[in-house]
């Protein structure tokens, strides 16, 4: 079954401090890409990194780097140097492709994240 | 910003009204995505639209329909409104590589 999970429903993180969020995936296809979004409470939902499956090295998007392990199927979120800003719903995204050749985005639960000045 | 837009931002309406959710694509993109997101159910794939033609369904009620029109718009109906179908309602627009799905800012829809 293809599958996001997001175990971790919170996380607290000093301002400044490094932190990880895990996300881990299931598939059996061997294409397929990752994406993590980020969503404050205004509400809206953020586009943050994206790390396709042949890509052989981990994507990094300013603060933001995905830590990509293949064989663990792990696909998790560092966002280093944390600000306050950064406090908000983090959710991991999966694309695979369904029948007739569709893309699909399959999402995990999130995580919510709070920085603490 | 990411480029996608909806109306209207905000809407209240009653149990049993039929409301009409706008999205406009990011420019160059011709699919489009709609999004159902609930406290209780999370961020729920509702219709997909390339081109003008319905790519793929996930979890919409046949009280919903979706269409893209040829300037690639997209609007969102939803009939026979229940209080169950308060929710934030997204719209993304996607190219076809890389197909990251950019989000609007969303329409939150309460039903009284």
């Amino acid at each position: 079954a293809q599958k996001i999970t997001q175990t971790q429903p919170g996380m607290f993180v000093q301002e400044k401090e490094a932190v990880t969020l895990d996300c881990t995936y299931d598939t059996s296809d061997p294409s397929y890409g990752l994406f993590w979004y980020k969503q404050p409470s205004s509400g809206e939902m953020i586009f943050l990194i994206y790390q396709g499956s042949y890509d052989q090295q981990n994507a990094t998007e300013g603060r933001y780097s995905l830590n990509f392990q293949k064989a663990r199927k792990s696909a998790n979120l560092v966002i280093s140097a944390s600000q306050l800003g950064d406090s908000a719903m983090y959710f991991c995204a999966m694309r695979v492709f369904n029948a007739g050749n569709n893309r699909k985005l399959i999402w995990g639960l999130g995580t919510s994240l709070a920085v603490n000045p | 910003d990411s480029g996608v837009t909806q109306t209207p931002k905000h809407l209240i309406t009653a149990t049993g009204q039929r409301v009409t959710l706008r999205c406009s694509p990011r420019s160059g993109d011709l699919s489009v995505y709609w999004y159902q997101q609930s406290l209780d159910q999370g961020l729920q794939f509702l219709i997909q639209y390339y081109n003008g033609e319905e790519r793929a369904k996930g979890n919409i009620l046949e009280r919903f329909s979706a269409q893209q029109f040829p300037d690639l718009h997209s609007e969102l109906n939803l009939s026979s409104l229940e209080l169950g179908d308060s929710a934030l309602y997204f719209c993304a627009s996607s190219g076809t590589a890389p197909d990251t799905q950019y989000f609007g800012p969303g329409t939150r829809l309460t039903v009284l």
